[in-house]
């Protein structure tokens, strides 16, 4: 199976701009959570979506948005950039509905903002 | 409430000596736990989890964890540490109480392998 796939890799941003992170899920998993993580903060969390809809949500400012499709991919959204969003941005998905059932992470979206 | 404690932030160890990095959780119902390793600029990646079966629990890289229920600890051992085990470690509790459950993450421990 694949793992979990983000895109893209690299982002460089200047303030006051939006940008948009992509997360395709493991087959089969329908939760997909995101993470901030940062040197200062260490690993935070922003939200979970599962089938759709966002079931958990994280201390973070409504610039932070996210969605879920059909399929299980996810998208984060984050709008009007500020320096201190700068971060790894990490997806992590994982089958529900069974007891224990771990995280899988992806190599996450290093979002610098400029 | 749940929540999870990584007692140290940085531990430093020489190559070939035993490894130990300490977990404490708290947590209202029967937790799942997880440990999980960062390399750098990489994602999280799963070294063992303890669901309620064996409380030793092996994983990958010959890490291994024992649960203790009355001490609420879940601490991480390797009897012999390699170059390569430097990395950030997560200790992290998930409740699951239902399908809704929470994950808590520590606050990681960086591991330090001496020469």
């Amino acid at each position: 199976k694949a793992g979990v796939t983000q895109t893209p890799r690299y982002l460089i941003k200047t303030r006051g701009q939006q940008v948009t992170l992509s997360c395709s899920p493991i087959s089969g998993h329908r939760s997909v959570s995101w993470y901030q993580q940062t040197p200062g903060q260490g690993l935070q969390f922003l939200f979970e979506y599962f089938s759709e809809t966002q079931r958990n949500k994280g201390n973070f400012p409504g610039r932070f948005s996210g969605r879920q499709f059909s399929n299980s991919r996810s998208e984060m959204n984050v709008s009007t950039l500020e320096l201190g969003d700068s971060a790894l941005y990490l997806c992590a998905s994982r089958p529900t509905g069974t007891r224990g059932s771990p995280l899988h992470f992806g190599n996450g979206t290093r979002l610098t903002v400029t | 409430a749940q929540s999870v404690t990584q007692l140290d932030s940085h531990v430093s160890v020489s190559e070939g000596t035993p490894v130990l990095l300490r977990c404490n959780y708290s947590s209202s119902y029967s937790p799942s736990l997880f440990w999980y390793v960062q390399h750098p600029n990489k994602g999280l990646q799963l070294l063992l989890k303890y669901t309620s079966a064996a409380t030793l629990v092996k994983g990958i890289n010959g890490f291994e964890a024992e649960f203790k229920k009355s001490e609420t600890s879940f601490h991480l051992t390797k009897p012999s540490a390699h170059m390569s085990d430097a990395a950030e470690y997560f200790c992290v509790v998930s409740d699951d109480p239902g399908r809704d459950d929470k994950i808590i993450f520590g606050k990681g421990t960086r591991l330090h392998i001496l020469p």
